[in-house]
């Protein structure tokens, strides 16, 4: 059982550099998000989507950018990378109002 | 804008104590609260959701509360073994009526350690 990967697990990135994060699940979720967690905090939403083509804002949208073309991949783009984007991104899948299931993150270091 | 705040932040214990972890929040209009588990490295793990019609939902040795008149859920975990030392996080969702389960506000969780 896959259920949410994320691709790649660490990176690092130079100020200004631009990157795409992946994400695919393969439980048929209409429901996918991205959120980021600094340190010692708590999660805090980027991007969802509630079916392929739909894309909205969440709390933390800038400098990201997202696209949904299909059901199972959700990917995250990082334009101009900022030290502020140095965090952990973790992405997450779920079928309308049920269980959210998370993907294992991606740590990402800009410097 | 809806709050989070679970406190303790951290919590060390010996093997065998019964534990309370205390998650409140500032708008009490949700539709639930969900408990996440998570291990150093990895990604969450949802423990238990609380619809706002139930009162408690119990899976093993955890049970969680929610009283949303006083903006308070608790966290229940009986007889704790070391294999609970993870960092428990619990989310309500965005205040607006619309949202669907995945837009959670989160606090910032509570750090278990249990030793033998």
């Amino acid at each position: 059982n896959a259920g949410v990967t994320q691709t790649p697990k660490f990176r690092i990135l130079k100020i200004g550099q631009s990157m795409t994060l992946q994400c695919t699940q393969d439980m048929n979720h209409n429901y996918m998000y991205w959120y980021r967690q600094d340190p010692g905090m708590g999660l805090k939403l980027i991007y969802y989507s509630v079916g392929a083509g739909i894309t909205d804002k969440g709390e933390v949208p800038n400098g990201y950018n997202v696209s949904r073309s299909t059901t199972e991949d959700f990917p995250l783009r990082l334009e101009l990378a900022a030290p502020s984007q140095t965090s952990v991104y973790f992405c997450a899948s779920s079928y309308s109002r049920n269980t959210i299931y998370f993907g294992e993150g991606s740590w990402l270091t800009v410097v | 804008k809806q709050e989070v705040t679970q406190i303790p932040a951290a919590l060390s214990v010996p093997e065998g104590e019964n534990l309370v972890l205390n998650c409140s929040f500032t708008d009490s209009a949700i539709y639930n609260l969900q408990w996440f588990r998570q291990d150093p490295g990895k990604g969450l793990t949802s423990l238990l959701l609380i619809q706002s019609s139930q009162r408690e939902q119990t899976s093993g040795r955890l049970n969680a509360s929610l009283d949303k008149s006083s903006g308070r859920s608790t966290l229940y975990i009986a007889a704790s073994q070391p294999g609970d030392s993870a960092t428990y996080l619990c989310a309500v969702p965005l205040a607006d009526r619309g949202s669907t389960l995945g837009r959670l506000y989160f606090g910032r969780g509570t750090q278990l350690t249990v030793w033998p």
